[in-house]
C-alpha cells in the first residue's frame, strides 16, 4: 500500500539534545511538508520541499532544519535551538501545485521533553 | 500575512443535533480544502471546492464556498458519535502558494 511512513511514534528529547524526525513516502508525490501542532491549535507549516535537494523555510522554521537528497525521503531534525519542542509533528506529501490536491499525512511523532 | 480563522473552537452536541463550522480568511482564496482530524489522529482530506458559491455535499456533510471566496462553512445534519474529531480547512491566497491551515473546530458528540 502506498503511503506515508513516520518514525517514532514517540520521541523524547534530552536538554541540549538533536533529535531527527523521519518521514517516507512511496506516493512519488514531488512535495513535502512538515508540520507542528500544538493541543488544541491548528497546523503550523514549518519547512516544506517542492523538488530532491530543495527546501523553503514555513512560518516557523527557527531551531529546525530539513534535508531533501531523495524524493522518497524528508527529515526533520529538532535542534537544541528550539526551547519548546513539545509538540505532535505531522509530515504529509502532495502531487502537484499547493492548494489544487489533498495533502496525505503520515500518524505522526509526539515529541516531549525530558 | 494570510490568516485563516474558523469558529467555533469547540462544539458539544447531542447525538442527532446538527452541527456548523465557519471558515474565514483574512484574503480571497484559490480553492479550499477541509479535513478531518480523529482523536489521536492525522488530518484526513475531505473534500475541496474551486468555484465561488459552490456547495457540495458527502453524505450527511454539506461543504460551501462564499462567493467572495473568503469564507466557508462545514455543516454535518444529524450528528452521529463517529463525526467526533476536529475539523480543520485549509485553502491558498494572497501572495503566497502555500496552504494555510485554519485554526480548526473541535467537535465532541454526546449519545
Amino acid at each position: 500500500d502506498g503511503g506515508i511512513t513516520q518514525s517514532p511514534k514517540y520521541l523524547f528529547r534530552k536538554e541540549g539534545q538533536n533529535v531527527t524526525l523521519s518521514c517516507e513516502q512511496n506516493l512519488n508525490h514531488d512535495a513535502m511538508y512538515w508540520y507542528r501542532q500544538d493541543p488544541g491549535q491548528g497546523l503550523r507549516l514549518i519547512y516544506y520541499s517542492q523538488i530532491v535537494n530543495d527546501f523553503q523555510k514555513g512560518d516557523i522554521a527557527e531551531g529546525y532544519s530539513v534535508s531533501r537528497e531523495k524524493k522518497e525521503s524528508f527529515p526533520l531534525t529538532v535542534t537544541s535551538a528550539q526551547k519548546n519542542p513539545t509538540a505532535f509533528y505531522l509530515c504529509a506529501s502532495m502531487i502537484g501545485a499547493p492548494g489544487f490536491k489533498p495533502q496525505h499525512f503520515g500518524d505522526g511523532t509526539r515529541l516531549s521533553i525530558l | 500575512g494570510q490568516q485563516v480563522m474558523q469558529i467555533p473552537q469547540y462544539q458539544h452536541v447531542q447525538e442527532g443535533e446538527d452541527f456548523t463550522t465557519y471558515c474565514n480568511s483574512s484574503t480571497t482564496l484559490s480553492n479550499i480544502q477541509w479535513y478531518k482530524q480523529r482523536p489521536g489522529g492525522h488530518p484526513v482530506f475531505l473534500i475541496q471546492l474551486v468555484k465561488s458559491g459552490e456547495v457540495k455535499k458527502q453524505k450527511r456533510l454539506t461543504f460551501q464556498f462564499g462567493e467572495a471566496k473568503k469564507n466557508s462553512s462545514l455543516h454535518i445534519t444529524a450528528t452521529q458519535t463517529t463525526d467526533v474529531g476536529t475539523y480543520f480547512c485549509a485553502g491558498v491566497g494572497g501572495a503566497t502558494n502555500k496552504l494555510i491551515f485554519g485554526t480548526g473546530t473541535l467537535l465532541a458528540v454526546q449519545p
